[in-house]
């Protein structure tokens, strides 16, 4: 158990619906970050928010948010869903806002299937 | 943009046979490269951080190294439990952002 929590494990839904993804960070940790990961590619790096305000945004599509709360975890809103944002997304924290120079601590994912 | 590429896609290993797996990078600027590993269903593990050329990083049987346009990742006398796909990833100067390469699946067989 890496500390980084991330509900639910897997998520199956139709096109056009909308669904939230949920990460509690690494006690202690105050910045999280949200990553794509989808067949044949790499990490895609989508946002990044250290206690409570956004820090970095990467490749993230409009019909996709985020936000962090007081209580440091965060959610991950996926709106108007295609087939192609079928993927696995990661969570990751780390103590401070800049890029963690001991690494992510990642969570296990939430794989999301779109029909 | 910052580029990562990582070879060979894939690697079969029998064990104790050793070998190098390959990160080419371009940045403007390195602030750090990492390697990760990452087992089927799970997210990555961080294994190392290199920060300058010249620098080496080494745990169990692996050992990291960095050139100002690639890293090494080196694997001794591997076991079947180091069956993974090891991600290279690079910060540069400037962007809060990490990007990866797309891993080496390596698989070792007994």
């Amino acid at each position: 158990d890496s500390g980084v929590t991330q509900t639910p494990k897997h998520l199956i839904t139709a096109t056009g619906q909308r669904v939230t993804l949920r990460c509690s960070p690494r006690s202690g940790d105050l910045s999280v970050y949200w990553y794509q990961q989808s067949l044949d590619q790499g990490l895609q790096f989508l946002i990044q928010y250290y206690n409570g305000e956004e820090r970095a945004k990467g490749n993230i599509l409009e019909r996709f948010s985020a936000q962090q709360f007081p209580d440091l975890h965060s959610e991950l809103n996926l709106s108007s869903l295609e087939l192609g944002d079928s993927a696995l997304y990661f969570c990751a924290s780390s103590v401070g806002p800049g890029t963690a120079v001991y690494g992510y601590t990642f969570g296990s994912g939430t794989r999301l299937t779109v029909v | 943009e910052d580029q990562v590429t990582q070879s060979p896609e894939a690697l079969r290993l029998q064990e104790g046979e050793s070998s190098s797996l390959n990160c080419s990078y371009t940045v403007s600027g390195l602030r750090g490269l990492f390697w990760y590993r990452q087992d089927p269903g799970k997210g990555p593990e961080f294994l190392f951080t290199l920060y300058s050329a010249g620098e080496e990083k080494e745990k169990e049987r692996l050992k990291a190294t960095l050139t100002k346009k690639e890293s090494f990742l080196h694997i001794t006398a591997p076991k079947p439990e180091d069956s993974a796909t090891y991600l290279c990833a690079v910060n540069s100067g400037g962007y809060q952002k990490v990007t990866f390469g797309t891993g080496t699946k390596l698989q070792v067989i007994p």
